[in-house]
């Protein structure tokens, strides 16, 4: 058990439709970070959030949108759903000393976009 | 963007046999690290490295750091059955802050 805690596990929705993800970091931990793996594409690197502001952008579509509110919790939202759109979404967390890489992963939601 | 070029995309070994995987980048990193992915579950981290040249060990698992920067690898020896997963590159920027993966290495592992 990493610590971090994501919700729903998995999660099915029609195109055209929102959704949001939700992430809590392990206790200490002030960095939030989310990720979307899929077949083909690996893991790949949406946002960065430090203590609630946005520290760097990845891939991230405009259609999805992050934030971490102040008890540092993540939401990630994804609106406009597409097929392709269907994926593992994790969520990491960090200590931020020095930011080094070392992340501490959820079990991921997966989400079923029919 | 940064990539990371990870190979063997696969491999499928005999229990006993010594594994090795590698990572290459056209970018520098500050920080190269391996993660491990169990079916169902997040990435774990294994092993980081922080400097150049850095060798580095954890059990079976030995990873190195490249001279240039911009590559790293992994050696796992005596495989056993639970050493099954999908293994990860991952490099590190201090300046963009950002950890990008490899595409990852599936190994498989006959007893």
């Amino acid at each position: 058990d990493s610590g971090v805690t994501q919700t729903p596990k998995h999660l099915i929705t029609a195109t055209g439709q929102r959704v949001t993800l939700r992430c809590s970091p392990r206790s200490e931990d002030l960095s939030v970070y989310w990720y979307q793996q899929s077949l083909d594409q690996g893991l790949q690197f949406l946002i960065h959030y430090y203590n609630g502001e946005e520290r760097a952008k990845g891939n991230i579509l405009e259609r999805f949108s992050a934030q971490q509110f102040p008890d540092l919790h993540s939401e990630l939202n994804l609106s406009s759903l597409e097929l392709g759109d269907s994926a593992l979404y994790f969520c990491a967390s960090s200590v931020e000393g020095v930011n080094t890489g070392e992340l501490f992963f959820g079990e991921g939601s997966r989400l079923t976009v029919l | 963007g940064q990539q990371l070029n990870q190979s063997p995309q696969s491999m499928f070994i005999q229990e006993g046999e010594d594994v090795s995987m590698n990572c290459t980048s056209s970018s520098i990193f500050n920080t190269w690290l391996w993660y491990k992915q169990d079916p169902g579950e997040g990435p774990v981290l294994l092993i980081a490295l922080y400097k150049a040249g850095e060798l580095t060990s954890n059990g079976r698992l030995t990873a190195q750091f490249g001279i240039t920067r911009k590559d790293s690898f992994l050696n796992i020896s005596a495989s056993i059955p639970s050493d099954v997963g999908i293994y990860f590159c991952a490099g590190h920027s201090s300046n963009t802050g950002k950890l990008i993966f490899g595409q990852g290495t599936t190994l498989q592992v006959k007893p």
